[in-house]
């Protein structure tokens, strides 16, 4: 079955320092990868996604995403942390089996960033 | 980028009423919607999958009786919230994509949540 874990509740990171939110899946056939962002009482918002090519891709707010296969996993990256940057994020992966309408979510990572 | 409304943004009512929740692709043509839920510090569960002009799909544990899925037009779908009940009580979450084709060219576009509370 097509799963997504994010192992942290919660990462607590000093403003300019580099952050990381770990993302692992597990899927049948090639992964298509997603993170999206949460802020307060609001829907989504669309990061970046791997399809195929680099393993590391860029999105938005300067934020990326390094694939690896072997390792099942699609950590979130930022050099270096905004205290805006505190949200909610999650790795989702693409459920292709249905024809690539499902969206799996993980369970989400809670991001602090102290001033 | 493309934009999906949600009304209202929350919503209080008593329990045994029944609450409409709209979803509006606001510049873009959205032949598929989604609605999911959302409990507090958990992840979003898909609920339903609906294409326009057809039946909508639920997943596994949802009550398509309770949750009535509209999707009349290709800009607007609706989740009703039959006779509400205080576990009803969560934030749900529209997404809306373009076009009719699989797969991940075809983005998938999130509304803002609308939060509903059932005393």
């Amino acid at each position: 079955a097509q799963s997504v874990a994010q192992p942290e509740d919660q990462v607590n990171v000093a403003e300019g320092n580099p952050l990381t939110v770990k993302c692992t899946y597990s899927v049948s056939g090639n992964p298509y990868l997603f993170w999206y962002v949460q802020y307060p009482n609001r829907g989504l918002q669309f990061l970046l996604k791997y399809i195929t090519g680099d393993n590391l891709v860029k999105g938005s707010y300067g934020f990326e995403a390094e694939f690896n296969k072997s390792q099942t996993s699609f950590h979130l990256k930022k050099p270096s942390a905004l205290v805006s940057d505190s949200a909610l994020y999650f790795c989702a992966v693409r459920d292709m089996r249905t024809g690539g309408f499902k969206t799996i979510f993980g369970a989400g990572t809670r991001l602090f960033v102290k001033a | 980028g493309a934009v999906v409304s949600q009304h209202p943004s929350w919503v209080i009512c008593k329990s045994g009423t029944s609450v409409k929740i709209e979803c509006r692709s606001l510049d873009f043509q959205a032949t598929t919607m989604f609605w999911y839920r959302q409990f507090p510090k958990q992840s979003l569960m898909l609920m339903a999958t609906s294409n326009e002009g057809s039946k909508a799909t639920y997943e596994q544990g949802v009550e398509k009786d309770k949750f009535l899925i509209n999707h009349a037009s290709l800009t607007l779908s609706t989740l009703t919230v039959t006779s509400a009940h205080p576990e009803d009580s969560s934030f749900y979450i529209c997404s809306a994509r373009e076009g009719k084709l699989a797969g991940v060219r075809v983005e998938q576009f999130f509304g803002p949540g609308t939060r509903l509370t059932v005393l």
